[in-house]
């Protein structure tokens, strides 16, 4: 079974700080991670995705992950926020051969000016 | 290119009712999922489509079924509509792959309100 655990359905920064959502999953084999981004009354939008390879990955608009099997976790982080990165942030995993993602309850970020 | 498109954007239902929701896949995908997105939740997978037929299946009742036709493009249809039935309903696109999940691209969704 899979599963991904969101930790802070609410996050709040000051522009220009650090941006750091939480993301651990669970997965019985190797899994594919994904980070999207949902903007009001939008779809999804991918931002980044780690399937082998390197364990950090880069993504759209600044932002990276990094898988850590031991920890099992795939954070989020951007370096400097900016007003437009206000949106709802979801962690998703899957699995080789599987056809379908598994979703966390998703992140709330608010930048403050 | 293209994108994943869905329609309608909105619609309003009542109890017992049935509804019809549409999706068009990216350009050069063959695949097409859909998800349920309830208010402050993350989308539950509902069903998968390929080949003219249903992959896979989420925990959902039969009351949900879909169909994709030769283009690719995908229909939801929910039956006898619920009021827990209303939320966003997500459409994704993608790539089959033998082994893999090709990344999935997602519609705007279609919000459906069930009085």
């Amino acid at each position: 079974a899979q599963s991904v655990t969101q930790l802070g359905s609410h996050v709040s920064v000051s522009e220009g700080a650090l941006v750091l959502l939480r993301c651990n999953y669970s997965s019985s084999v190797p899994p594919y991670l994904f980070w999207y981004v949902q903007y009001p009354n939008q779809g999804l939008q991918l931002l980044l995705k780690y399937t082998t390879g390197a364990t950090l990955v880069k993504g759209i608009n600044g932002f990276e992950a990094e898988f850590k099997k031991s920890e099992t976790s795939f954070h989020l982080t951007k370096p400097s926020a900016h007003m437009s990165d206000a949106a709802e942030y979801f962690c998703a995993v899957t699995r080789t051969g599987a056809n379908n993602l598994f979703f966390g309850t998703g992140t709330r970020l608010t930048v403050i000016p | 290119d293209a994108g994943v498109t869905q329609s309608p954007t909105h619609l309003i239902k009542t109890r017992g009712q049935q509804v019809t929701l549409r999706c068009s896949p990216k350009s050069g995908h063959d695949t097409v999922s859909w998800y349920q997105q309830a208010l402050g939740q993350g989308p539950q997978f509902i069903f998968q489509y390929y080949e003219e037929e249903e992959r896979q299946r989420g925990n959902f009742p039969d009351r949900f079924s879909g169909h994709q036709f030769p283009n690719y493009s995908s229909e939801l249809n929910v039956n006898a509509l619920l009021l827990g039935d209303s939320a966003l309903y997500l459409c994704a696109s993608s790539l089959v792959r033998l082994a893999g999940m090709d990344t999935q691209y997602f519609g705007p969704g279609t919000r459906l309100t069930v009085l």
